[in-house]
């Protein structure tokens, strides 16, 4: 079975300082990993994805997520926050080879950035 | 291109009546998704749809029902709303060969009183 934790429910960061959402997974195969960005009343927007390759991925808006099968963890980072990062984030993955309707979410963390 | 859309944006219910959800891609995806977002969790898939005439269950399909037609719409129907059934609803599709990728709609606030 496959699980997704999202560590913190709210996360306040000062404008320009880092940001760090964590995630981690369970899986009984080989995961692809996902990270959506969702701004107010819309719709989720995918932000970078892990499908194979290279473990650290950039993503869109200058952040990236690194895979780390070891701590079966896949945090989203971007070096300087700003206000405009200010979203619900979530992680998500799917069991590789089965499809999209197998993507589990986790529960979302709620980004602040503070001016 | 305008993606998917959703209507309506926002909708209140009473209890026992229906009511069906709409959602249209026009990006020519194969794979249709239905999910529901409820306060502090995550999106669980209602139905899904690999194409038009096949459907099937998601996570969490007790009280709604699908249909697909054509390739681009792929309406959500509530028969005999509960207030259970109160939730953001979102639309998502992806291309056969990039199933991973959703692309997700705007949403349905539902409210059943």
């Amino acid at each position: 079975a496959q699980s997704v934790t999202q560590l913190g429910s709210h996360v306040s960061v000062s404008e320009g300082a880092l940001v760090l959402l964590r995630c981690n997974y369970s899986s009984s195969v080989p995961p692809y990993l996902f990270w959506y960005v969702q701004y107010p009343n819309q719709g989720l927007q995918l932000l970078l994805k892990y499908t194979t390759g290279a473990t650290l991925v950039k993503g869109i808006n200058g952040f990236e997520a690194e895979f780390k099968k070891s701590e079966t963890s896949f945090h989203l980072t971007k070096p300087s926050a700003h206000m405009s990062d200010a979203a619900e984030y979530f992680c998500a993955v799917t069991p590789s080879g089965t499809g999209g309707f197998k993507t589990i979410f986790g529960a979302g963390t709620r980004l602040f950035v503070k001016a | 291109n305008a993606g998917v859309t959703q209507t309506p944006k926002f909708r209140i219910l009473k209890i026992g009546q229906s009511m069906t959800l709409q959602c249209t891609q026009d990006m020519n995806h194969n794979y249709m998704y239905w999910y529901r977002q409820d306060p502090g969790m995550g999106l669980k898939l209602i139905y899904y749809s690999v194409g038009a005439g096949i459907t099937d269950k998601g996570e969490v399909p007790n009280g709604y029902n699908v249909s697909r037609s054509t390739t681009e719409d792929f309406p959500l129907r509530l028969e005999l709303a509960a207030p259970s059934q109160t939730s953001v609803y979102f639309c998502a599709s992806s291309e056969a060969d990039k199933v991973y990728e959703q692309y997700f709609g705007p949403g349905t606030r539902l409210t059943v009183t």
